[in-house]
């Protein structure tokens, strides 16, 4: 089984309709993150959290929410999804602090598409 | 804040050697990594440097510069196989969450082409 697990894979949904994007992880990092990434603009922040109890914006949180709802379970959620929130979505986690030399572990990727 | 600079598309051959650079600009550098994307596909881990220096790892070296800003993923012996988008990204303490964040911020990547 994958490290980092993101679900659905791939989803269309229409304008207006609300839609979750999960991410569950066995790595036991504290830390968890969700991106986009759309072509020639690389991987943007949406959300992090160092917790359960942490939740922190990144530089394109508008139109995004986030839940934390265990150490291994971060979901990313479209309240009202519009046609420029069409990307590929990429859930991250890594260790606290400088321990880790390997950075972040990604899940899989969720490709959205909104019509 | 930070910048990170890489060239967009690259194009080599097969066989041959390809050096990507990488230069950036942050307050609270701790560590540099290179990642491997295909298309569609997650970003995999490839390389981390921290002290100045050539980090050799089979076909593929990373270099780093701290007082240059700058860094380079270096891939020999250029295979088919790594035709892929490379990643620079860059760890440094956050702003907004105080001492000991550490989160990493990624350039756009590098678009390598190999070609027969």
């Amino acid at each position: 089984d994958a490290d980092v697990t993101q679900t659905p894979r791939n989803r269309i949904t229409k304008t207006g309709k609300r839609i979750m994007l999960e991410c569950s992880q066995t790595k036991g990092h504290d830390r968890m993150y969700w991106y986009r990434q759309d072509p020639g603009l690389g991987l943007r922040l949406i959300y992090y959290s160092f917790d359960v109890k942490d939740i922190n914006k990144g530089e394109i949180s508008d139109g995004y929410s986030v839940s934390r709802q265990a150490q291994a379970k971060f979901s990313l959620s479209l309240e009202s999804a519009i046609p420029n929130q069409t990307a590929l979505y990429f859930c991250a986690t890594s260790d606290a602090g400088t321990a880790s030399n390997y950075g972040y572990t990604f899940g899989s990727g969720t490709r959205l598409t909104v019509v | 804040g930070q910048n990170i600079d890489q060239p967009t598309e690259m194009t080599a051959t097969e066989g041959a050697i390809v050096q990507i650079n990488c230069t950036y600009q942050t307050s609270g550098f701790n560590g540099l990594f290179w990642y491997q994307q295909h298309a569609g596909e997650a970003p995999t881990f490839l390389s981390y440097n921290v002290l100045d220096g050539l980090e050799e790892k089979g076909r593929f070296s990373s270099f780093l510069s701290r007082s240059k800003g700058y860094s380079y993923l270096l891939l020999k012996e250029l295979q088919m196989k790594d035709s892929a988008s490379y990643l620079c990204a860059v760890r440094d303490l956050s702003r907004n969450s105080g001492a000991g964040s550490y989160q990493l911020t990624f350039g756009k990547g590098t678009k390598l082409s190999v070609i027969p």
